[in-house]
């Protein structure tokens, strides 16, 4: 059974400062996605992750996967009190196959303070 | 505007009324699926769906019911809901080549069961 852990689960930011969040999972994947969700509200598309060593970045965040490590990492850089959200690592269950099978981390709540 | 319509967003029931949740898309997706959030435990998979009359039980179907009679819709059924029921649900869709699709998620519907 797929289990997908994120670190930590809460995350108090300064504003101007760097922090990572991590996401660990226990089965052979190749595909994770991050998702976004603000209080009361739906989960958006941060990034796709397709393959082993993939970087993508979008303004002050940056994702990475290793598969090898069965590890992503989601990176703020300089955080802002706008990306205070909680985010969620989700895998792509590849011993099923059908697709879009994820299974979701339990989310790390991001709260960005002056 | 492509997007994933759930109706309704809110809904308090008393346990064993038979509801429906509607969750509709309007971007030709393959695949949807209906997701429940409950505190520190992420989003978990109730059912999705491949393709028309194609349905599979996620990682909780216990008391859920789906059908996909059309592509562009995915109701939730919960013929005898019980406390344990009350949850956030999101319905999602994406195309099924899992290359670089990530779900789109809609609005979620807050239900609670008395």
């Amino acid at each position: 059974e797929l289990k997908v852990e994120q670190n930590p689960l809460f995350l108090s930011m300064q504003e101007g400062k760097n922090y990572t969040i991590y996401c660990n999972y226990s089965t052979t994947s190749d595909r994770l996605y991050w998702y976004r969700q603000d209080p009361g509200k739906s989960l958006e598309s941060l990034f796709v992750l397709l393959s082993n060593g993939a970087v993508k970045q979008e303004g002050r965040l940056m994702a990475s996967l290793d598969t090898k490590a069965r590890l992503s990492t989601l990176h703020i850089t300089a955080a802002v009190h706008d990306l205070s959200a909680t985010y969620f690592c989700a895998v792509d269950n590849t011993l099923k196959a059908a697709g879009n099978k994820l299974t979701f981390g339990g989310g790390t709540r991001v709260l960005v303070k002056p | 505007e492509a997007q994933v319509t759930q109706n309704p967003r809110y809904l308090i029931t008393v346990t064993g009324k038979k509801l429906t949740v509607t969750c509709s898309q309007n971007m030709n997706h393959e695949y949807m699926s209906w997701y429940r959030q409950d505190p520190g435990l992420g989003l978990r998979q109730i059912y999705y769906s491949m393709n028309v009359e194609v349905t599979d039980k996620g990682d909780v179907p216990e008391g859920y019911k789906v059908s996909r009679k059309e592509k562009r819709n995915f109701p939730l059924i919960l013929e005898s809901p019980s406390p344990n029921q009350t949850s956030l649900y999101f319905c999602a869709s994406s195309f099924v080549d899992r290359g670089n699709s990530p779900l789109h998620f809609g609005n979620g519907t807050r239900l609670t069961v008395t």
